[in-house]
């Protein structure tokens, strides 16, 4: 079956600009996570949705970074006014229930802020 | 602070010998302990997952030991082979309610033929 798919696979944009990732989840999870990882870390998670609803959005870095999950199913990441420094790989993960158990990523969206 | 650590410097081994990762952790009471691997360009891919009150867990090739004592875990793979060349991640998943994963920082493995 499909996995989780994230477009744009790249995003080039200029300091300043709004951008948006998407990420779709496999059909059927309801637990969808946001991550951001740079070169040589490990993910750090944003926000973590139940259903519809944004259940730990403890990660954001600031108020720049938004996501929505309208239907419960494609998450949108949204950062306002880019700067160089949110530069890295953004990844989508999904989960059967979000209970904690094995997460499936998709391959990321790499954003570059120039 | 809460901090998980993994060896940051790649580690080098010859096809066929075993592999040992180490991931240690502070500060952290996990319900759970997760590894991923990731191949460049790519998402992590789990691999395996231990809960608290266990202490060893197998998969094939895969062995992963949680030492809630020590705050450690190790990760082996047996009979290593050039096609388990990646980054192995370490994650936890408190026990509280949050259900996000904290991620060490990864650690490469080479597997030379």
């Amino acid at each position: 079956g499909a996995g989780v798919s994230q477009t744009p696979s790249n995003k080039v944009t200029e300091k300043g600009k709004y951008v948006e990732l998407r990420c779709d989840p496999i059909s059927g999870h309801t637990a969808l996570y946001w991550y951001r990882q740079s070169l040589g870390q490990g993910p750090e998670f944003l926000i973590y949705f139940q259903g519809t609803g944004a259940a730990d959005d403890s990660g954001l870095p600031n108020d720049r970074f938004f996501a929505v999950r309208p239907e419960g199913s494609v998450s949108t990441l949204k950062i306002q006014r880019t700067e160089r420094g949110d530069s890295a790989v953004y990844l989508c993960a999904s989960s059967l229930s979000g209970t904690g158990g094995e997460q499936y990523f998709g391959p990321g969206t790499r954003l570059t802020v120039t | 602070s809460q901090k998980i650590e993994q060896n940051s410097e790649a580690l080098n081994i010859q096809e066929g010998k075993t592999a040992t990762l180490t991931c240690n952790y502070t500060n952290y009471s996990p319900a759970y302990l997760q590894w991923y691997r990731q191949d460049p360009g790519r998402g992590p891919v789990f691999l395996l997952l231990i809960r608290e009150n266990e202490k060893e867990k197998r998969k094939e090739r895969l062995k992963v030991t949680f030492d809630t004592t020590l705050k450690q875990s190790l990760f082996h793979i047996t009979a290593s082979q050039p096609a388990d060349s990646a980054t192995y991640l370490c994650a936890l998943a408190p026990d509280t309610g949050r259900r996000a994963l904290t991620f060490g920082s990864g650690t490469r493995l080479q597997v030379q033929p």
